[in-house]
């Protein structure tokens, strides 16, 4: 597509409920993160998938989180047993290759209401 | 603690007024920098980088300074429209390390007509 799509892009959630975060990233792009960007704060970085390399899952805040990248593209982000806390826009973005040599372009992000 | 941060976390111009918008960070590693803006209910949009071995670039409309010795970036808006009322991010990465952008809390731009 034209850019990164993320879905849903509103999801409330009663806490201890499971939710997955969609990203489809724009085509070609080899690398895709995921951040956390809470109520007024700035972007907590979470997880980086740069092609076939095992993912940078140093952000991920709790062993709740976890995200897989299927087939070099489309990317989900479930977070297990919800937490109030959780509350946050989860932002994902993709380029061409690591940070140092392409820009990142971000989806509009999905905002998730924990109960 | 975070390792890029911005010295205001508001600012408030009038339209037509030159806009400046500092960063300071902590990882002298780092040699990529990036400025984004973020409107309300919107992802960050590019807007500027910059890498180490420079000290200035300019787009349209903005300039990015980078000072290695006192590890401070700063955002520079000609010309300040309404539109370009957001919030305002820096962010820096340790280049070819494979790292992830790390980002500052940000600064919110509002423009006045």
């Amino acid at each position: 597509g034209a850019g990164v799509s993320q879905s849903p892009s509103n999801k409330v959630t009663e806490k201890g409920k499971d939710v997955e975060l969609r990203c489809d990233p724009i085509s070609g792009h080899t690398a895709l993160y995921w951040y956390r960007q809470s109520l007024g704060q700035g972007l907590e970085f979470l997880i980086y998938f740069q092609g076939n390399s095992a993912p940078d899952k140093s952000g991920l805040p709790s062993d709740r989180f976890s995200a897989e990248r299927t087939g070099g593209s489309v990317s989900t982000l479930t977070i297990q047993r919800t937490q109030q806390e959780d509350s946050a826009v989860y932002l994902c973005a993709s380029s061409f290759g690591q940070p140092g040599a392409n820009v990142l372009t971000f989806g509009a992000g999905s905002r998730l209401t924990v109960l | 603690g975070e390792s890029v941060g911005l010295h205001l976390p508001t600012l408030s111009v009038q339209e037509g007024d030159n806009s400046i918008i500092n960063c300071a960070y902590s990882n002298s590693a780092s040699d990529y920098f990036i400025w984004y803006k973020q409107e309300s209910g919107k992802g960050p949009q590019f807007i500027i980088d910059i890498r180490s071995n420079m000290d200035k670039r300019q787009g349209q409309r903005v300039t990015v300074l980078l000072n290695k010795t006192v590890k401070h970036l700063s955002l520079q808006i000609a010309a300040t429209q309404p539109g370009d009322s957001a919030v305002y991010f820096c962010a820096e990465n340790m280049g070819q390390a494979g790292t992830a952008l790390i980002f500052g809390k940000g600064t919110t731009l509002s423009v006045s007509s």
